[in-house]
């Protein structure tokens, strides 16, 4: 299996702009993790889907953010407008639970934003 | 709410010692899983560990052990026979567990940046 797969990796943008964040999950996980990381707070949950529909949005910062999963394959996170506080490393993980108490949270590669 | 407390950013060993790196913790949690995650300068999140909270044994995976004292809320990692493929941020991690068959997100500390030196 490929892995989780983010796209695109590095991303620069201005100020005011739209950006879109995609994610392709393993094949057959039900679950789907955004998190952000950036130096002041360190890794932190955005949003996170069950199936396909959202189960806890809470950590979204505000309306600008954005995110949709239309299928289990395919997720996006967006951010409209972007502002320069927003720049930071935005990593989508997957896992298979299925029913069973755990299970691992495999990562992607993560993008990298920077909005000017 | 619960949170996770790393409480050295950074830490430098030497190649073939050994180094903890420390992880507290707070919840009013009874079950939970625990994790230490390792993000090298490519960025990658890899999952070195893995603790269960009803587990007493202390998990191992060949040169990575934890010391989890429950009572004390505290998941240290050791380190032994460090490598230089051993630098990287250190992240320690928890996961409510959730009945029913769901799973719930991470809680990550602010990491330690370990330096494995030649």
């Amino acid at each position: 299996d490929a892995g989780v797969i983010q796209s695109p990796r590095h991303e620069v943008t201005e100020m005011g702009q739209e950006v879109t964040l995609r994610c392709k999950p393993i094949s057959g996980h039900d679950y789907l993790f955004w998190y952000r990381q950036t130096m002041m707070r360190g890794l932190e949950l955005l949003i996170y889907f069950n199936n396909n529909v959202p189960i806890d949005d809470s950590g979204m910062p505000e309306d600008r953010f954005s995110a949709k999963m239309p299928n289990a394959s395919f997720s996006t996170l967006k951010i409209q407008p972007s502002e320069p506080r927003d720049s930071a490393v935005y990593f989508c993980a997957s896992s298979l639970v299925s029913g069973r108490s755990y299970n691992e949270q495999f990562f992607g590669p993560g993008t990298r934003l920077t909005v000017l | 709410a619960q949170t996770v407390t790393q409480s050295q950013p950074e830490m430098s060993v030497q190649e073939a010692e050994t180094v903890t790196l420390s992880c507290t913790y707070d919840t009013s949690e009874s079950n939970y899983y625990l994790f230490w995650y390792k993000q090298p300068p490519s960025r990658q999140m890899i999952l070195v560990i893995r603790q269960e909270a009803y587990k007493q044994q202390n998990a191992t995976e060949n040169r990575f052990s934890v010391n989890f004292q429950k009572a004390a809320k505290s998941f240290s990692l050791k380190i032994s026979d460090s490598q230089l493929g051993d630098t990287a941020m250190y992240f320690c991690a928890f996961m409510k567990h959730w009945d029913g068959g769901s799973q719930g997100n991470l809680i990550f500390g602010k990491g330690t940046k370990l330096s494995v030196k030649p």
